[in-house]
């Protein structure tokens, strides 16, 4: 059975930490894996990694895959108040439109 | 980005009716979206793939009897829940990406929150 575990389940931390989230997988066939970002409704897209050791950067948030390892991490640094969330990372799965299957999420709160 | 809408936003229904849930992507095709369950603090779960002109395909555990999936344009899927209980209380999320295969990202509706009572 395909399983994506995320680590820590709950962080908090004060502005201007740097925080690692982590998210390994066990998938069949695996594609590819999505970083979310959910504040009250759905989930809005950070990014996709496809390609192993390859970083991608955007503002204060990066993000790397280890398809060796089977884990990818995102990061977050100079945290503000406006990052709490809970950030869920998903796997790809090859079939009719690509399933997504989500981990736990980790839920952040970043205390002023 | 690609939009995805959904209708209604929330709904509060008596036990026992069944509700039409709406999920259209406004400016690009899809022809397959997916459809999303989220209780409190838990992670999504994926319920079914709903394939436009051909029959959903539904995730082990999920009643293909209850939850009623249709797909009739590249643009809207429907998800009905029948006969709703309390225990079908919950948020629930289509997606859709503009492509079918491909390395793309699927993009999220804002959810319709389910309250049965």
């Amino acid at each position: 059975e395909d399983k994506v575990v995320q680590s820590p389940l709950s962080l908090v931390v004060h502005e201007g930490d740097t925080v690692t989230l982590n998210c390994s997988y066990e998938v069949t066939n695996f594609r590819s894996l999505l970083w979310y970002k959910q504040e009250k409704k759905a989930p809005t897209f950070l990014f996709m990694l496809t390609s192993s050791g390859i970083e991608k950067k955007s503002g204060r948030l990066s993000s790397i895959l280890d398809k060796k390892e089977l884990f990818s991490i995102l990061n977050i640094t100079a945290t503000q108040t406006g990052d709490s969330a809970v950030y869920l990372c998903a796997a790809k799965r090859p079939s009719s439109g690509d399933k997504l299957t989500f981990g736990t999420g980790t839920r952040l709160a970043v205390r002023p | 980005g690609a939009v995805v809408s959904q209708h209604p936003s929330w709904v509060i229904c008596k036990s026992g009716t069944s509700v039409k849930i709406e999920c259209r992507s406004l400016d690009f095709q899809a022809t397959t979206m997916f459809w999303y369950r989220q209780f409190p603090k838990q992670s999504l779960m994926l319920m079914a793939t709903s394939n436009e002109g051909s029959k959903a395909t539904y995730e082990q555990g999920v009643e293909k009897d209850k939850f009623l999936i249709n797909h009739a344009s590249l643009t809207l899927s429907t998800l009905t829940v029948t006969s709703a209980h309390p225990e079908d209380s919950s948020f629930y999320i289509c997606s859709a990406h503009p492509f079918s295969g491909g390395n793309n990202e699927q993009f999220f509706g804002p959810g319709t929150r389910l309250t049965v009572l």
